[in-house]
């Protein structure tokens, strides 16, 4: 059964940085996008932005643009979220999701996400 | 960006009771929304894509509808395991998610 593994939780300083990972079987790499979405305490489902192995094509959410990078390597069918100058409310949980994605005039995007990882917990605190 | 609202907020019904969320966007989306419920603690399940096509395996009393900016989620027949917060999600340009309208048993 095809599983999305994401790493552990971590602890940050505001200001630094954290690189969470999202392992899967190399179909879904071979196939499908890698969506990562973000949810604050309490609050709603904030997508950050998403990878597209097979094309090494990124979008990135403008609210994050500059300041996150999505990275795959293929040969460990693992995707990476690194967000960098970190402040207290990056502090949530992040979720990677496979993505089915759709064809459109410019490319290829992320359209519906129908396998989620169990999510990893980054807490900001000085 | 597009901008997606969603109402309520919250509610509560009585087990059986029909549950209407509704869902817009700020510009012409098409069918191009998906939804999604997701339980405390757990990572979001999708239920409905393209407005109205239902995930196999997804509970036929799950339902949605609408295109171009008004959509329309519903449960049927409230069962217990439905409590938890909807979201719907439009893909038209990138991804942008609602805010969630919380669904629990009055």
């Amino acid at each position: 059964q095809v599983q999305l593994v994401q790493s552990g939780a971590e602890v940050k300083k505001p200001g630094s940085s954290v690189k969470v990972s999202c392992r899967t079987s190399g179909d879904t790499f071979s196939s499908f996008a890698i969506s990562w979405v973000r949810q604050a305490p309490g609050q709603g489902l904030d997508w950050m932005g998403g990878i597209i192995p097979i094309f090494n094509t990124t979008h990135y959410a403008q609210k994050f643009q500059g300041r996150v990078t999505i990275t795959a390597d293929e040969s460990s069918s693992t995707a990476y979220m690194e967000l960098n100058t970190l402040r207290s409310d990056d502090t949530g949980v992040y979720f990677c999701a496979r993505a089915t994605t759709v064809t459109k005039p410019t490319g290829y995007f992320e359209y519906y996400m129908d396998l989620w990882g169990s999510g990893t917990t980054v807490t900001v605190s000085s | 960006d597009i901008q997606m609202t969603q109402s309520p907020s919250s509610l509560s019904a009585s087990i059986g009771d029909r549950v209407t969320i509704t869902c817009q966007a700020s510009q012409d989306i098409s069918y191009y929304l998906n939804w999604y419920q997701q339980k405390p603690g757990k990572a979001p399940r999708l239920l409905i894509y393209d407005a109205s096509n239902l995930r196999t395996g997804v509970p036929s009393r799950f339902s949605g509808s609408g295109s171009g900016t008004d959509f329309t989620f519903t449960i049927s027949s409230l069962q217990p395991e439905d409590i938890g917060t909807y979201y719907c999600q439009q893909f038209q340009n990138l991804i942008t998610f609602g805010p969630g309208t919380k669904v629990d048993i009055k």
